[in-house]
């Protein structure tokens, strides 16, 4: 079954804790990104990559990183956490090459006390 | 920022009747998007209008383009409880590497 998957789907954590939101598909996707979900403010961009080795800054990148060394895994990394990161983040995945629909995961609600 | 804006940001309606929704952007776009959102669950990708496009139909799905007014509409037709969820309008600029999300509408289906 096509599918983007990200673990965990739960996470409550502390400030300063470095930790790695994992996310992999299985579609042979080049394109990959992450978002955070917030209430009144719909999906933000985090990071996106267009291919192995590709990363690029969306419009919310300050406290994260991001990685893409596989073309199927995209981790999201929050080296020092903060409780303004606590959120509901999604990874998505598209084909690329001029196509533009999104494959998304089915999130991971993040908290930071 | 690009963010697009739902209107509106919520809306009730009972079991066939028909449901409307709009959004607006800021800048040109390549393309526009709906998603639907159920609860606790990740978006999933319902219709693409590109921007030289005006209309667009999927099933009980119609989408409109107003290029000229930076707005879209979406209407579901003959609603059902299932179609119960966020609806969500997204844009993807030429470079097709960035994709702004509005704020959403839930829509609740009342049986």
């Amino acid at each position: 079954e096509a599918q983007v998957t990200q673990n965990p789907r739960y996470l409550i954590t502390v400030t300063g804790k470095k930790l790695t939101v994992t996310c992999s598909q299985n579609m042979n996707h080049e394109y990959m990104s992450w978002y955070r979900q917030d209430p009144g403010l719909g999906l933000r961009q985090i990071y996106y990559s267009m291919n192995v080795e590709v990363t690029d800054k969306g419009d919310v990148p300050e406290g994260y990183k991001v990685s893409r060394k596989e073309k199927r895994n995209f981790p999201l990394i929050l080296e020092s956490p903060s409780p303004n990161q606590t959120s509901l983040y999604f990874c998505a995945s598209s084909l690329g090459q001029g196509s533009f629909i999104l494959f998304f995961g089915d999130g991971t609600r993040l908290s930071i006390l | 920022s690009q963010q697009g804006e739902e209107d509106p940001q919520a809306l009730s309606i009972q079991e066939g009747e028909n449901a409307t929704m709009n959004c607006s952007y800021k800048t040109s776009i390549n393309n526009l998007q709906w998603y639907r959102q159920n609860s606790g669950r990740g978006l999933v990708h319902l219709i693409l209008i590109r921007s030289n496009e005006r209309e667009k139909h999927s099933g009980r799905l119609r989408v409109t383009l107003d290029t000229s007014k930076k707005s879209s509409s979406l209407l579901i037709t003959a609603s059902r409880a299932a179609d119960t969820a966020s609806y969500f309008c997204a844009t993807d600029l030429w470079t097709g590497n960035q994709f702004y999300f509005g704020t959403g509408t839930s829509l609740t289906v009342i049986p």
